[in-house]
């Protein structure tokens, strides 16, 4: 199985800041990478597939890049609805497994 | 607009038997997979498995292995989450979700669409 870490785990950030959350496969997965924001009581909502291409509708605030193992997403200039857990999966094989996730929180 | 809707979860019983449902609308099912993920409380998602477009294929993750069965019926829009032997590691929000897929370049785009998420407690 291939596995996902994310890090950190845990972020606190301000309005206006620039934030990354990376994200480190087990073995080389390519691009076969999507991200997803989750807010408390929510289902989550895909944010980036591709590794780096936009779901429709998101803000373009949000980019993602990467391939292989490494991969990174980036939140320009946070904003207050930005709040939220974040996740990364893998695409490319089943089962398709999440990171555990990168909390971030008010500073 | 396409929805997912799932249903059939509450309180159950070690080692007894549950089946989620979700129905889905606004998109033509039979062309989609359609998977079934997990949330424990304060926990993050878990993959839980997926059945392939006519119900010939599965994939589950190993701690459901042997004990979950995923089924679907194309004719009802329908896919199913037949659980047994319930643990109290099983209680969690159970989510159906679509998963995209690019018919022109064979690339698969992610988990689009989410239903509301159903809860499943395991407890005596």
């Amino acid at each position: 199985d291939i596995q996902l870490t994310q890090s950190p785990s845990f972020l606190s950030a301000s309005v206006g800041d620039r934030v990354t959350i990376t994200c480190r496969a087990s073995h080389d997965i390519s691009n076969y990478l999507a991200w997803y924001q989750q807010k408390p009581g929510k289902a989550p909502k895909l944010l980036i597939f591709g590794a780096s291409t936009l779901q429709g509708g998101v803000p373009s605030r949000f980019s993602g890049s990467g391939s292989g193992t490494e991969f990174s997403l980036t939140i320009n200039s946070l904003q207050p609805e930005d709040f939220a857990t974040y996740y990364c999966q893998q695409l490319k094989t089943y089962p398709r497994t999440f990171g555990q996730g990168t909390k971030v929180e008010i500073k | 607009q396409v929805q997912l809707v799932e249903s059939g979860g509450g309180v159950v019983q070690p080692g007894k038997s549950l089946r989620l449902s979700c129905a889905a609308s606004g998109f033509p099912f039979g062309s989609y997979i359609i998977h079934w993920v997990r949330q424990a409380p304060g926990k993050g998602l878990e993959w839980v498995g997926v059945t392939s477009y006519d119900g010939s294929n599965e994939y589950y993750a190993d701690s459901v292995k042997g004990r979950f069965t995923i089924s679907r019926d194309n004719s009802k829009n329908t896919l199913y989450l037949h659980m047994n032997s319930l643990r109290a590691e099983d209680t969690a929000v159970y989510y159906c979700t679509r998963e995209n897929y690019n018919i022109l370049t064979g690339f698969y785009t992610g988990f689009d669409y989410w239903g509301q998420g159903n809860l499943v407690s395991v407890s005596s």
